[in-house]
């Protein structure tokens, strides 16, 4: 079975551009929950998504937005980059909300120059 | 509160046992994890426990959980050149209707020959 799946792999920004990362979840699984890994550091959680409902959301600007659709993929979209948003963005996919143990995708790379 | 602490490294020699550990601050965490994290890679789940159990094996790794110090640990036996990777505990706390893990800064666990 395919584990989670995001895209692009990699990704070069400017400051001021917006970015879209997309996330496949675990064929099954209706959860998805974004997290940004900032080099040297753990991941801090942007958003989880069940249902295609907004469940919760961390301590990140308006900047940060999501949302899931019907087959259970999701996008994190960032407007306005800047350079503290480089960063690895982790997805992770779970069977249920609460708390359901969380399967994470590689990651895209996002530089913003 | 919520915040998580690991050290930073750790170096063992090839076939030793290594011990990672961490500790956190919310008693109303209910499942704690231990990820590993290959340079460029995304999370992989090694395993967890639950916080009404004391220790969980599951073939080379044993965890142990002291709730009242709020004390987790990893126990890699025979450690191999493939184990060298950054390790990760989490703790998954409820918020509101969702789940969110909150990670340590990551222990770096080199292997020597």
């Amino acid at each position: 079975d395919a584990g989670v799946t995001q895209s692009p792999t990699h990704l070069i920004k400017t400051r001021g551009q917006h970015v879209t990362l997309r996330c496949s979840p675990i064929s099954g699984h209706k959860s998805v929950s974004w997290y940004q890994q900032v080099l040297g550091q753990g991941p801090q959680f942007i958003f989880q998504y069940y249902e295609k409902e907004e469940r919760g959301r961390g301590n990140f600007p308006d900047r940060f937005s999501a949302r899931q659709f019907p087959n259970y993929s999701s996008e994190l979209n960032v407007n306005a980059l800047l350079l503290g948003d480089s960063a690895l963005y982790l997805c992770a996919s779970s069977s249920r909300t609460g708390l359901g143990t969380q399967y994470f995708g590689p990651g895209t790379r996002l530089l913003v120059l | 509160g919520e915040d998580v602490e690991q050290s930073l490294f750790l170096s063992v020699r090839e076939g030793d046992s290594s011990v990672i550990n961490c500790t956190y601050t919310d008693s109303s965490s209910t499942y704690l994890y231990w990820y590993k994290q290959e340079p460029g890679a995304g999370l992989q789940l090694l395993t967890y426990i639950f916080s009404n159990m004391d220790m969980k094996q599951d073939q080379r790794l044993t965890v142990l959980l002291n709730k009242k110090d709020k004390h987790l640990s990893l126990r890699i036996a025979d450690t191999q050149t493939g184990d060298s990777a950054i390790y990760f505990c989490a703790e998954s706390m409820e918020a509101g209707t969702a789940s969110k893990l909150t990670f340590g800064t990551g222990t770096r666990l080199q292997v020597t020959l």
